[in-house]
């Protein structure tokens, strides 16, 4: 059990483009998602926070308005960047926990390139 | 100073080796205390998971916390080259994770 996807597992856009990563929850219900962000041999970096039907909280530094995040339903998250730029090529990662669980599940990840 | 200190590695013993893992950390406010196994180009897959301090044991991976001296270790007995990943410490405050920055791990065959 505790199974969370990602989708895609890479993409590789051009610079300006906006690309969708989506994450589920297959086999429990997520009330909260998270969005982390790793660069090359660092540690997992939280970017975000979402609770199911409401309007996610970012960390200090993080856009808003360049990483979008909706989490419309108790099995899905989707973080969009917008306008990718070079500097946005990272590994992202999210994760999912259940009402009153402390324990988080990590999707696979999703490799982004932006040429 | 970072919330959460691990030495990053690289790390590399023999097959068959007693591996040790460490953390410290500063803040008293974490609660619960995780270790992860992350392989390359892959998610982290939890491993295993604590609350109090004393020793938890799961097949070849006993986890330790010493919560009076904000020091946390992972022991991996009989390790396998299977086992060679990046092990990230990571504790929870108000429902947060905060990793550490992970130790990489080779097992020689």
């Amino acid at each position: 059990g505790a199974v969370v996807s990602q989708h895609p597992s890479w993409v590789i856009c051009k610079s300006g483009t906006s690309v969708k990563i989506e994450c589920r929850s297959l086999d429990f219900q997520a009330t909260t998602m998270f969005w982390y962000r790793q660069f090359p041999k660092q540690s997992l970096m939280l970017m975000a926070t979402s609770n199911e039907g409401s309007k996610a909280t970012y960390e200090q530094g993080v856009e808003k308005d360049k990483f979008l995040i909706n989490h419309a339903s108790l099995t899905l998250s989707t973080l969009t960047v917008t306008s990718a730029h070079p500097e946005d090529s990272s590994f992202y990662i999210c994760s999912a926990q259940s009402s009153g669980q402390e324990t988080q599940y990590f999707g696979p990840g999703t490799r982004l390139l932006v040429l | 100073q970072k919330e959460v200190e691990q030495d990053p590695g690289p790390l590399s013993v023999p097959e068959g080796a007693i591996v040790s893992l460490n953390c410290t950390y500063s803040n008293s406010a974490f609660q619960y205390f995780m270790w992860y196994r992350q392989y390359s180009r892959k998610g982290p897959e939890l491993l295993m998971y604590t609350y109090s301090s004393g020793n938890k044991e799961d097949g070849r991976f006993t986890a330790q916390v010493d919560k009076s001296s904000k020091y946390i270790s992972l022991f991996i007995r009989d390790s396998q080259p299977s086992d060679s990943a990046t092990y990230l410490c990571a504790m929870t405050r108000a429902s947060k994770i905060i990793f550490g920055s992970g130790t990489r791990l080779s097992i020689r065959p």
